[in-house]
């Protein structure tokens, strides 16, 4: 399989507790972003990495929020004491930089906070 | 305002219809425009892009886009039970970032 891949798929957590996430972009892509999608909604946008790079966060990426792409290959999301208000599908993307800037979207890791 | 408008649907179409799917956006700036389709509890999978005026057809889908008016739209043709999903709206600035609207779910009845 050569598109994006996100582990886990699922998962359940009780509040306050730490989840981390990870995303395997397709091969050659240099850029990598994260989304968040709750129900009813399109994908916010939350980071994005040009290689290993992070070029922008936005404000809905608290301070308990953080992002790495150590060697500009996979990526991990780090949500620090969960709230109930985390609780929503996180979508990783990624593309190749050129062209219509197209960006292929991995299953996405649905979290729950109890 | 926001940036990205779709209606939220449902929109219902019986089988074999063409089912046209609309969105305006507010950044006169924007130069790509993308439809994704969301089945529940899957993440976004692109259907086709779009970036000047015009129509743009692949398959059954057909992408017009009207940068005057600001506005993209999808229009699929014979339509099928499988094409019920949510259909997502994304445009881009010409930087990397995509805003997408809130989707618009689409019904097919057979």
């Amino acid at each position: 399989d050569t598109g994006v891949s996100q582990d886990p798929r699922h998962k359940i957590t009780k509040r306050g507790q730490n989840v981390t996430f990870r995303c395997d972009p397709i091969s050659e892509h240099n850029r990598l972003y994260w989304y968040r999608q709750t129900l009813g909604q399109g994908p916010e946008f939350l980071t994005y990495f040009q290689n290993e790079a992070q070029l922008e966060k936005s404000r809905l990426l608290s301070d308990r929020f953080s992002a790495e792409r150590p060697k500009g290959s996979f990526s991990t999301l780090e949500i620090q004491r969960t709230e109930q208000g985390d609780s929503a599908m996180y979508l990783c993307a990624s593309s190749s930089g050129t062209g219509a800037e197209t960006q292929y979207f991995g299953p996405g890791t649905r979290l729950l906070v109890l | 305002q926001k940036e990205v408008e779709q209606n939220s649907g449902p929109l219902s179409v019986p089988e074999g219809a063409i089912a046209s799917l609309n969105c305006t956006y507010s950044d006169r700036g924007s130069q790509s425009f993308f439809w994704y389709r969301q089945y529940s509890g899957k993440s976004p999978e692109l259907i086709m892009f779009i970036y000047s005026n015009g129509d743009k057809e692949d398959g059954r889908f057909t992408a017009q886009l009207n940068k005057a008016s600001q506005y993209v739209s999808l229009l699929i043709r014979d339509s099928q039970p499988s094409d019920s999903a949510t259909y997502l709206c994304a445009v881009n600035g010409g930087t990397y970032k995509y805003i997408f609207g809130t989707g618009t779910r689409l019904k097919v009845l057979a």
